[in-house]
């Protein structure tokens, strides 16, 4: 993934609210995705996943949309909460079954 | 809690010294992951086993880095002679394995290396 130093790039968003965080993907072969939340001090925590054979999968409050053809994901959350502040992370599988991290996107939600 | 559980939570170490970190996994998950998590980065991947066997390691785990899982199921992670380079947080996930990918990550162990 693309490193982003000290200086995640935020997401500032207001209680209620839906939040779309993107994230680009590098391997065209990857099959797997995943977005994982992280509180600080946390390991990372599952949120939701999406096949490589699939554009769009939703779960509780979260929707996935992936578009392979720009290489490109995206985690939608509906009705943003304080609890949701946290760092979000995407992730590719490729060979191996090893998990590739993106960058990861700070998202804070104001009350 | 993932069920995944690393010890010690926290390490600080002088330069030069020998750690060792120990990952026990959720208990029927055959894969385990170890991965290093630099501040505002996301995890990056070190190695990983089915059961015991260690099936691949990335270009990042050095020499001076050891991980080994016994009986399949423990795993502990070895840095010899550390450097203040390797201060981050050490991460493990286990899986099902390939059919059930959700990879659940324990709390990590940070290090620092003074």
């Amino acid at each position: 993934g693309e490193s982003v130093g000290l200086h995640l790039p935020t997401l500032s968003v207001q209680e209620g609210d839906n939040s779309i965080i993107n994230c680009a993907y590098s391997n065209s072969a990857s099959d797997y995705f995943i977005w994982y939340k992280q509180e600080s001090g946390k390991g990372p925590q599952f949120i939701i996943d999406i096949r490589s054979n699939m554009d769009k999968r939703q779960g509780q409050r979260v929707t996935v949309l992936l578009n392979k053809t720009v290489k490109h994901l995206s985690l939608q959350i509906a009705a943003t909460q304080p609890g949701d502040s946290a760092v979000y992370f995407c992730a590719e599988r490729g060979a191996g079954n090893m998990l590739t991290f993106g960058g990861g996107t700070r998202l804070m939600v104001k009350p | 809690d993932t069920g995944v559980s690393q010890d010690p939570r926290h390490k600080i170490t002088k330069r030069g010294q020998n750690v060792t970190f120990r990952c026990d996994p959720i208990s029927e998950h055959n894969r385990l992951y170890w991965y290093r998590q630099t501040l505002g980065q996301g995890p990056e991947f070190l190695t990983y086993f089915q059961n015991e066997a260690q099936l691949e390691k990335s270009r990042l785990l050095s020499d001076r880095f050891s991980a080994e899982r016994p009986k399949g199921s423990f795993s502990t992670l070895e840095i010899q002679r550390t450097e203040q380079g390797d201060s981050a947080m050490y991460l493990c996930a286990s899986s099902l394995g390939a059919l059930n990918t959700e990879a659940f990550f324990g709390q990590g162990t940070r290090l620092t290396v003074v």
